[in-house]
């Protein structure tokens, strides 16, 4: 299984702010995903972090307002941009199962310890 | 549009059998998968179902139906400790759409 460390754990920022996070895995992986959870809510998937290619975003979230950067295969950041209270939430980021045999664990992610972002 | 929608909350005791279902509404699919999460930890998986049946792993098991877009999760011989909040998730090609979320209270 992998290992995922996520910086900062919490952070409390002001409106029109910017706030990058931190996503570090213990392996290579191919796909890296960053998805939002307001607490007592579902995850709603952000956007997916391939390695040497822009990140592909889900309806509803854009580039601008999510840069994400995916500079190695065990390294990506998510920035929250000109923040306001609607971005308090907690940001985690994922990857996906080992492989065996050449072909990924399917339905199988492994989950980062979430950063909890509260803007004031 | 995608949907999952599972009861919002279910409640049981120790010893006893709950099953938390899951209907689901997708562009594409793949298999279903379930995820448990306590309060104020990460999710983490337990199980995936790609074809139709019963996947069994320990105290817990998965169903899916294809044809009628519904899965299931039992868990048995409950436990304080199974507490938490459950996810379903459509695994569409490389990447999980999640559910509503269940949160389950075990009581002594």
């Amino acid at each position: 299984s992998a290992v995922i460390s996520q910086k900062p754990s919490r952070d409390i920022c002001q409106r029109g702010t910017s706030l990058t996070i931190q996503c570090q895995v213990d392996s290579q992986v191919t796909m890296m995903f960053w998805y939002r959870q307001q607490p007592g809510q579902s995850l709603t998937l952000i956007a997916t972090a391939n390695q040497g290619s822009e990140a592909t975003y889900e309806s509803g979230f854009v580039i601008d307002k999510f840069p994400i950067s995916r500079p190695n295969l065990t390294f990506s950041t998510l920035t929250v941009s000109n923040m306001s209270p609607e971005d308090s939430s907690i940001y985690l980021c994922s990857v996906g199962g080992p492989r065996t045999s050449g072909s990924a664990i399917q339905g199988e992610q492994y989950f980062g310890p979430g950063t909890r972002l509260t803007v004031t | 549009g995608q949907s999952l929608e599972q009861p919002s909350e279910v409640t049981a005791v120790e010893g006893a059998i709950v099953q938390i279902n899951c209907t689901y509404q997708t562009s594409g699919f793949y298999g279903l998968s379930w995820y448990q999460q306590h309060d104020g930890g990460a999710p983490t998986f337990l199980s995936y179902n790609a074809l139709d049946g019963l996947e069994e792993t320990g105290r817990f098991s998965s169903f899916l139906s294809r044809s009628d877009s519904y899965g299931y999760l039992l868990l048995q011989e409950l436990q304080m400790k199974d507490s938490a909040s459950y996810f379903c998730a459509v695994n569409n090609t490389d990447k999980l759409i999640f559910g509503t979320g269940t949160r389950l209270q075990v009581f002594p």
